[in-house]
C-alpha cells in the first residue's frame, strides 16, 4: 500500500507570499491529485498529473517521478487561498482507490 | 459541471439507530467512493464500487455497509451507530482510471 507524507502540515504566511507545499509517497503511481478543502468541508480537485508540471492561475504542480515527490506552489499568496492542501496518491490495490496525505493547513494572513 | 450530492448536510442519530447516507452523482461514473474524515488522520476510505451491485472494502470497512443498485447512486449504512462513527463523511465519484475526483460537500454526522 502506498504511503504519502505531506510537509509542512501547518503553514501561516503574509498575503503576497511564495508558498511551496511537499508530498512524498513510496511506491511508483500513474498520476498524483492535489485537491483543496475550504472551511465547512468541501474538496475541489486542483490538479491530477503524471509529469512534469502544471499551472492553473496562481497555483503551479510539480511532479518528479523518479523520486516519488511533488510540490504544490502558490504565487502571490493571497487570504482567499486559506485552506488544506491535501495530496492523494492512487492505493496500489489495483482498483481505484486513493491513498491521501494528511493535509497542509495554510492561512494566509492579509 | 459535475455534481456529486450528498442528501444531507448535518446528521444527528442515536447509538444503535440504522443510518443511511445517500450520494448521487449525475456524470455516469463507474467509481463511487465512501470516506470519512477526521481531524489528525485524513480522509479514510470505507468502501467504495466500481460498478452497479459491485462494492469492495476499503481500510476501515467495519460497523459500515454499503449499496449500490443504480449506477448514479451510492449509499452508506451504519448497521448500528456508535458514538465512535460520529465524524464528517464524504463520497466522491470519478470515471474509471486514473481520473479526477468529484466530491460532495460532505455530511457531519454526530452519533450522541
Amino acid at each position: 500500500k502506498n504511503e504519502v507524507e505531506q510537509s509542512p502540515q501547518n503553514l501561516t504566511a503574509q498575503e503576497g507570499e511564495f508558498i511551496t507545499i511537499n508530498c512524498s509517497y513510496s511506491v511508483g503511481i500513474s498520476a498524483l491529485h492535489w485537491l483543496q478543502q475550504h472551511p465547512g468541508g468541501g474538496i475541489v480537485s486542483l490538479f491530477m498529473l503524471s509529469s512534469g508540471k502544471k499551472k492553473h492561475g496562481r497555483l503551479i504542480a510539480t511532479i518528479n517521478i523518479q523520486e516519488k515527490h511533488s510540490s504544490l506552489h502558490i504565487t502571490a499568496s493571497h487570504p482567499r487561498d486559506s485552506a488544506v492542501y491535501i495530496c492523494a496518491v492512487p492505493s496500489g490495490g489495483g482498483a481505484d482507490g486513493l491513498t491521501f496525505g494528511k493535509g497542509t493547513h495554510l492561512i494566509i494572513q492579509p | 459541471d459535475v455534481k456529486v450530492t450528498q442528501s444531507s448536510r448535518y446528521l444527528v442519530k442515536r447509538t444503535g439507530e440504522k443510518v443511511f447516507l445517500e450520494c448521487v452523482q449525475d456524470m455516469d461514473h463507474e467509481n463511487m467512493f465512501w470516506y470519512r474524515q477526521d481531524p489528525g488522520l485524513g480522509l479514510r476510505l470505507i468502501y467504495f464500487s466500481y460498478d452497479v451491485k459491485m462494492k469492495e472494502k476499503g481500510d476501515i470497512p467495519e460497523g459500515y455497509s454499503v449499496s449500490r443498485e443504480k449506477k448514479e447512486r451510492f449509499s452508506l449504512i451504519l448497521e448500528s451507530a456508535s458514538t465512535n462513527q460520529t465524524s464528517m463523511y464524504l463520497c466522491a465519484s470519478s470515471f474509471i482510471g486514473p481520473r479526477p475526483l468529484h466530491f460532495g460537500n460532505g455530511t457531519r454526522l454526530t452519533v450522541t
